[in-house]
């Protein structure tokens, strides 16, 4: 199965400071999902990535995949502390086209964003 | 807002009770799963499916079953819970077209 590497495990920023999140695999990845959520609560998709060299934003956020699909980034320009939370990576363990099949998700990382 | 939904939403019950938790999406979506989160912890996979009649186990080992007799419901079973069961159980499904993943609300259960 898939083992996805998340660093930093935990970040605290003071507010309006930029901050990047990686997410590394061994393995290509077909299919990488960037998710945040709140202590106790679901996940809230942020973005989805496929091809290399891909680069997606939305609002102050911006995640990009790297050109061997080995490694996806996840920058937040001028944080609030609104963006605190647990940023989860998943990816797809095989090549499935559209979709995926066994979507695994690495470790997390805890941002805490002091006002 | 995602339609994707389960039940219940909090659930304490004694060792050995049976129990299962419901999740039905109504986006008509052929691949969901499971997940087991404990608090502040990482998601594991327990189960997944790629539609009706099909099954597989995730990476973690779990003592639950599935089964997805129709597209939408894809519920999961506890025959004998334990208190090592207690966490959150996260239902989701993929929209294939756009690759979005869809979250439930969660259920989580507390085994007395």
């Amino acid at each position: 199965s898939q083992e996805l590497e998340q660093s930093p495990q935990s970040l605290i920023v003071q507010e309006g400071k930029n901050l990047t999140i990686n997410c590394t695999s061994s393995k290509t990845l077909y299919g990488l999902y960037w998710y945040k959520q709140k202590y106790g609560e679901g996940l809230i998709f942020l973005m989805m990535l496929q091809k290399g060299g891909e680069e997606k934003s939305h609002e102050k956020i911006t995640a990009k995949l790297d050109e061997k699909k080995q490694q996806s980034s996840l920058h937040i320009t001028a944080s609030q502390p609104s963006h605190a939370g647990i940023y989860l990576c998943g990816a797809d363990s095989a090549y499935s086209g559209a979709g995926s099949y066994q979507l695994t998700f690495g470790k997390g990382t805890k941002l805490s964003v002091i006002p | 807002e995602a339609d994707i939904y389960q039940t219940p939403r909090y659930l304490v019950i004694g060792t050995g009770k049976k129990i299962t938790l419901e999740c039905s999406q109504t986006m008509g979506h052929d691949k969901m799963y499971w997940y087991q989160q404990d608090p502040g912890m990482e998601l594991h996979l327990i189960h997944y499916s790629y539609g009706v009649n099909s099954t597989e186990k995730g990476d973690l080992s779990s003592e639950s079953t599935v089964s997805r007799i129709r597209t939408e419901h894809f519920p999961l079973t506890l025959e004998s819970a334990r208190p090592s069961h207690t966490s959150q159980y996260l239902c989701a499904s993929i929209d294939r077209g756009t690759g979005e993943l869809f979250f439930g609300e969660g259920s989580r259960l507390t085994v007395l």
